[in-house]
């Protein structure tokens, strides 16, 4: 299986700040990447897909990038409505491991 | 609109078994994967496997393959996720997503079921 490793575990933030997540594959996985934002007691929500493509209806603030095994979430001038957790996902190949989770809160 | 829906929470005992449901629309079924995705109490997300509605053709996790059974009627837009005998162990909430048309991503997430297995 490829193992998805993100960092950090948990972040730190102010409303207005900008929050960058790496997501690390054991293989490289080209663009095959997902990102995925789960707020406490909902399901989770598809941000980003193939790598840096925005899902239709998130905000512009969230943007990907990467390709390989280096990845990146970026969200630019966070708001009140984006702490949360945050997920990565590879799609390269069987089974579409997720990562472990980053953890985005109140400073 | 696309819509996924899943059964409501379940309680049971260690041994029993179980099938609980998702049932998608405003999209054609029958042309999209369902993936199925497992969260334990305070954990994060675990790809369980997926479906095709169309052919009933699976994936699984290595990690599931054995426990698990996916289904899907088409006749109602309903897949299923089955199990013959629980442990306590398999708590967890269990979603549901239709997987993007490529059937590489989850596109659109049920609300989630969660399995409570106790004694």
């Amino acid at each position: 299986d490829i193992q998805m490793t993100q960092s950090p575990s948990s972040v730190s933030a102010s409303v207005g700040d900008r929050v960058t997540i790496t997501c690390r594959a054991s293989q490289d996985i080209s663009h095959w990447l997902a990102w995925y934002q789960q707020k406490p007691g909902k399901a989770p929500k598809l941000l980003i897909y193939s790598a840096s493509s925005l899902q239709r209806g998130v905000p512009s603030r969230f943007s990907g990038s990467g390709s390989g095994t280096d990845f990146t979430l970026t969200i630019n001038s966070l708001q009140p409505e984006d702490f949360a957790t945050y997920y990565c996902q590879q799609a390269d190949s069987f089974p579409k491991t997720f990562g472990g989770g980053t953890k985005v809160d109140i400073k | 609109e696309v819509q996924v829906v899943q059964s409501g929470a379940e309680v049971k005992k260690p041994g029993e078994s179980l099938k609980i449901s998702c049932k998608g629309s405003g999209y054609s079924f029958i042309s999209y994967w369902i993936g199925w995705v497992r969260q334990k109490p305070g954990n994060g997300l675990e790809w369980m496997g997926m479906i095709y509605p169309g052919d009933s053709d699976t994936k699984f996790s290595p990690s599931f393959q054995d426990h698990v059974t996916f289904s899907a009627d088409k006749s109602t837009s309903t897949a299923s996720l089955q199990w013959s005998s629980l442990k306590a162990s398999d708590t967890a909430i269990y979603y549901c997503a239709r997987m993007s048309y490529d059937g590489n991503y989850l596109d659109s997430w049920g609300q989630g079921t969660l399995v409570t297995v106790s004694a």
